[in-house]
């Protein structure tokens, strides 16, 4: 079946510093990929929408300069946390829509800013 | 406004049946999703329904019913490995997914 892969499943940074997070249809195109950010004991809040070769659709309160993402191709969509602060340790997760608008979710990735 | 209401937590026995419901209220529909959450780990992807009626596989069932905002999930023969947290999404007319909190799942021996 359809594989998103999501990588570094786990990075620490320091503070300060950034960090990129790769998401990827192995087997399928996805014009659309969804970042995600998973809160303690809260559903998963919806960062941004990623369109192939657009700009991505930020929700509201999230700040499109630090979460930078970037869909480059139909397999390949990043999320960029830059000047990492700790308040942004989380779990990120990504997810791909294929042409059925089903959806698939990437591993997840667990940042830890030091 | 959207909103997705699921029971917060459930508790069955091994080797029994549960049903998780969930009623949504969304502009728009494109589908309903049930996933899977183990704790620390990302959710996966269960079951989706767009047409009314039950859809099953193995041990897992999803039912739908647009008409009502409503869905099931039906897990038969539980086993320990599904203490998790069963997620319901909709998918609106924008094909953006619109979550539930999440039902925690606790599998008693």
């Amino acid at each position: 079946g359809a594989v998103v892969s999501q990588h570094p499943s786990r990075v620490i940074c320091k503070s300060g510093t950034s960090v990129k997070i790769e998401c990827r249809s192995l087997d399928f195109q996805a014009t659309t990929m969804f970042w995600y950010r998973q809160f303690p004991k809260k559903s998963l809040m919806l960062m941004a929408t990623s369109n192939e070769g657009s700009k991505a659709t930020y929700e509201q309160g999230v700040e499109k300069d630090k979460f930078l993402i970037n869909h480059a191709s139909l397999t390949l969509s990043t999320l960029t946390v830059t000047s990492a602060h700790p308040e942004d340790s989380s779990f990120y997760i990504c997810s791909a829509r294929d042409r059925k608008n089903t959806i698939y979710f990437g591993e997840g990735s667990w940042l830890t800013v030091v | 406004g959207q909103n997705i209401d699921q029971p917060t937590e459930m508790t069955a026995t091994e080797g029994a049946i549960v049903q998780i419901n969930c009623t949504y209220q969304t502009s728009g529909f494109n589908g309903l999703f049930w996933y899977q959450q183990h704790a620390g780990e990302a959710p996966t992807f269960l079951s989706y329904n767009v047409l009314d009626g039950l859809e099953e596989k193995g041990r897992f069932s999803s039912f739908l019913s647009r008409s009502k905002g409503y869905s099931y999930l039906l897990l038969k023969e539980l086993q320990m490995k599904d203490s998790a947290s069963y997620l319901c999404a909709v998918m609106d007319s924008n094909y953006q997914l619109i979550w539930g909190a999440g039902t925690k799942l606790i599998i008693k021996p």
